[in-house]
């Protein structure tokens, strides 16, 4: 069973606009941890931002916030004041208790225009 | 502080041949994961090694194989190459394999078997 959906389609964004990307995820644990990460075409996956399933703050790291909405499995992710250099793959992800066994999503292109 | 290392970051085999991928982890980390992402089947995982034992495995034929060393570097070895092993192989790591630990992954090997 698919434990991370992201649907979006490719997007074009302009430059300094803000974008969300949408992920759900299905879990029975109620310990896990969420992730995103962004693949620029050079291929390596870049750590963005995590979300405890008890953290009770959304998190935020610089220009990127995570929208935890628990009750309905879902964790967007807002990339604010978008610049160039955020064209890339994004790919959400989730770890279930006690292991860095990570479930992927599809991931979401992100091209920004200027 | 270096973020994770993998080498070689290019490889070409061909069919029937082995291959060996390495991954230094982030000074202080003991936790490695592996990955392997390709266009059709997105990001996998296939293992993972704490402490120089391998916690977890994923669904994957016994060609592929791992193991970690006690400073803690991760090798994973594929035997008897197949065309279908042309991937992209990320490695990760974190602290510990728990719920609260942010996992940061490496450049990854680009894998072409011709």
């Amino acid at each position: 069973a698919q434990k991370i959906t992201q649907t979006q389609p490719g997007m074009f964004v302009q430059e300094k606009e803000a974008v969300t990307l949408d992920c759900t995820y299905d879990t029975s644990d109620p310990s896990y941890g969420l992730f995103w990460y962004k693949q620029p075409s050079s291929g390596e996956m870049i750590f963005l931002i995590y979300q405890g399933s008890y953290d009770q703050q959304n998190a935020t790291e610089g220009r990127y916030s995570l929208n935890f909405q628990k009750a309905r499995k879902s964790a967007n992710l807002v990339i604010s004041a978008s610049q160039l250099g955020d064209s890339a793959m994004y790919f959400c992800a989730m770890r279930e208790r006690g292991n860095n066994r990570l479930a992927f999503g599809k991931g979401n292109q992100v091209v920004v225009i200027p | 502080k270096a973020g994770v290392t993998q080498t070689p970051r290019y490889l070409i085999k061909t069919r029937g041949q082995q291959v060996t991928l390495s991954c230094s982890p982030i000074s202080g980390h003991r936790s490695v994961s592996w990955y392997q992402q390709t266009p059709g089947q997105g990001l996998q995982f296939l293992f993972e090694y704490f402490s120089e034992t391998q916690r977890n495995k994923g669904n994957f034929p016994g060609r592929f194989s791992g193991r970690q060393f006690s400073n803690s570097r991760s090798e994973m070895n594929v035997s008897t190459l197949e065309l279908g092993d042309s991937a992209l192989y990320l490695c990760a790591s974190s602290g510990s394999p728990d719920s609260n630990e942010k996992l940061f992954f490496g450049s990854g090997t680009q894998l072409s078997v011709l």
